[in-house]
């Protein structure tokens, strides 16, 4: 079963308005989430973190939301740029649970996103 | 600093055929980790080594076996190749001290990736 959901599969927004990527997640054990961003030919970077006890992470135009009792994240990326088109993936991880000390981390199937000039 | 360095980034292999893919995690780090991407499943976590004990391990079939050297370098290795193994392999490596996670996100940094396509 797919732990991480990521339920749009592509996004396209105008330049300076705002992208909204959506996450679901159904393993209440997940302590943290982060956000990856993907280009084409390259491996995925980090873009963005938050932990399960937060409910908001900001760095410069990109935002994370918690929902925990939703099981729900969203990123939003203000104002959206061109060079903002990628696949972002939404990944979380039970590390700090599982007593293994494992850095495995749980992907969605990712979100590719235009931004529009 | 150099980063996560992937070799070879692409490969040609046909049915029946085994491949090695090579990691260099950047210096210091100690865990490796391993994800396959496709275009239908995302990327899918193979397995993760720290301090050449493998620490977990994901659902792929024994066909794909990995290790990792003192010097923290990683290859792994699948064997008799099917066309489902057509994939982009994603090594990815994190700083770990004392082998207990800090209290952070576990950020990985990922290489470039082995674009393997099987014939």
């Amino acid at each position: 079963d797919q732990q991480v959901k990521q339920n749009s599969p592509s996004l396209s927004v105008q330049e300076g308005r705002i992208s909204i990527l959506n996450c679901d997640y159904t393993n209440s054990m997940f302590d943290y989430f982060l956000w990856y961003k993907k280009y084409p030919a390259e491996g995925p970077t980090f873009l963005i973190s938050i932990s399960s006890i937060k409910d908001k992470n900001e760095d410069g135009r990109f935002t994370v939301f918690l929902n925990k009792s939703a099981k729900h994240l969203s990123l939003h990326i203000v104002p959206s740029q061109p060079g903002d088109s990628a696949v972002y993936f939404c990944a979380a991880s039970a590390g700090g649970y599982s007593g293994a000390g494992s850095y495995q981390l749980t992907f969605g199937k990712g979100t590719k996103l235009s931004v529009i000039p | 600093k150099a980063g996560v360095t992937q070799t070879p980034r692409y490969l040609i292999k046909t049915r029946g055929q085994q491949v090695t893919l090579s990691c260099s995690p950047i210096s210091g780090h100690r865990s490796v980790s391993w994800y396959q991407q496709t275009p239908g499943q995302g990327l899918q976590f193979l397995f993760e080594y720290f301090s050449e004990t493998q620490r977990n391990k994901g659902n792929f079939p024994g066909r794909f076996s990995g290790r990792q050297f003192s010097n923290s370098r990683s290859e792994m290795n699948v064997s008799t190749l099917e066309l489902g193994d057509s994939a982009l392999y994603l090594c990815a490596s994190s700083l770990m001290a004392s082998g207990i996670l800090p209290s952070g996100a576990n950020v990985l940094t990922f290489g470039a990736g082995s674009r393997l396509t099987v014939l």
